[in-house]
């Protein structure tokens, strides 16, 4: 099936840097969602942005609907030794209810 | 907020044995479940969408009679890998989508690993 693809694939970052990672697609969504997930876990629900141009925090991290439809940005401030994990975007169209998931983003924080 | 229980969290059978996983919707009735399937470093792909009372639609290229999936209620839906061999092993994880408001979203399970020996 279609997946969106995620940028960088994976990052090896400092404690205390800001990361940005997007999610793009060559077909429109309607609903963008991001999620982290740690090992052996599902996919937790981080941020959902439902209009275009959209900015939306919770807490450290940020994430933009794009004006195009067909991206997204998340950016996370200040990493912190927890932020470690795979972090995945997520479509939804207007008219279906099933996500389309992105490739994933491996995020690694030094100390 | 919205919590999906997955159960079991890991399980390990022998080839030609059948397995089910159950996934619940804690505090809210979900309409709809989906079963997704992921193989290390990998994203999540879909194997089907269920509906509280109907069949279940299945992604094209999943066998429906070795994924047999029932949503019997609007707090539980099951899969139930047939006849399990071992290129079934993977981490199976389910959603799901209901609720009021803006924020029901979709939730997920925490996940079941499958190990089939």
């Amino acid at each position: 099936g279609q997946q969106l693809n995620q940028s960088p694939q994976s990052m090896f970052i400092q404690e205390g840097e800001d990361v940005s990672m997007n999610c793009t697609s060559s077909s429109i969504f309607n609903t963008w969602l991001w999620y982290k997930q740690d090992p052996g876990e599902g996919p937790v629900l981080l941020i959902a942005l439902y209009k275009a141009g959209e900015l939306t925090s919770n807490g450290r991290l940020t994430a933009q609907f794009g004006i195009t439809r067909k991206d997204s940005f998340l950016n996370i401030s200040a990493s912190i030794p927890s932020d470690v994990g795979i972090y995945f975007c997520a479509g939804l169209t207007g008219g279906g209810n099933k996500l389309t998931f992105g490739t994933g983003t491996q995020l690694k924080v030094e100390l | 907020g919205a919590v999906v229980s997955q159960h079991p969290s890991r399980v390990i059978c022998k080839s030609g044995t059948s397995v089910k996983i159950e996934c619940r919707s804690l505090d809210f009735q979900a309409t709809t479940m989906f079963w997704y399937r992921q193989f290390p470093k990998q994203s999540l792909m879909l194997m089907a969408t269920s509906n509280e009372g109907s069949k279940a639609t299945y992604e094209q290229g999943v066998e429906k009679d070795k994924f047999l999936i029932n949503h019997a209620s609007l707090t539980l839906s099951t899969l139930t890998v047939t006849s399990a061999h071992p290129e079934d092993s993977s981490f199976y994880i389910c959603s799901a989508s209901g609720g009021t408001g803006r924020d029901y979203g979709y939730t997920f399970g925490s996940g079941t690993r499958l190990t089939v020996v």
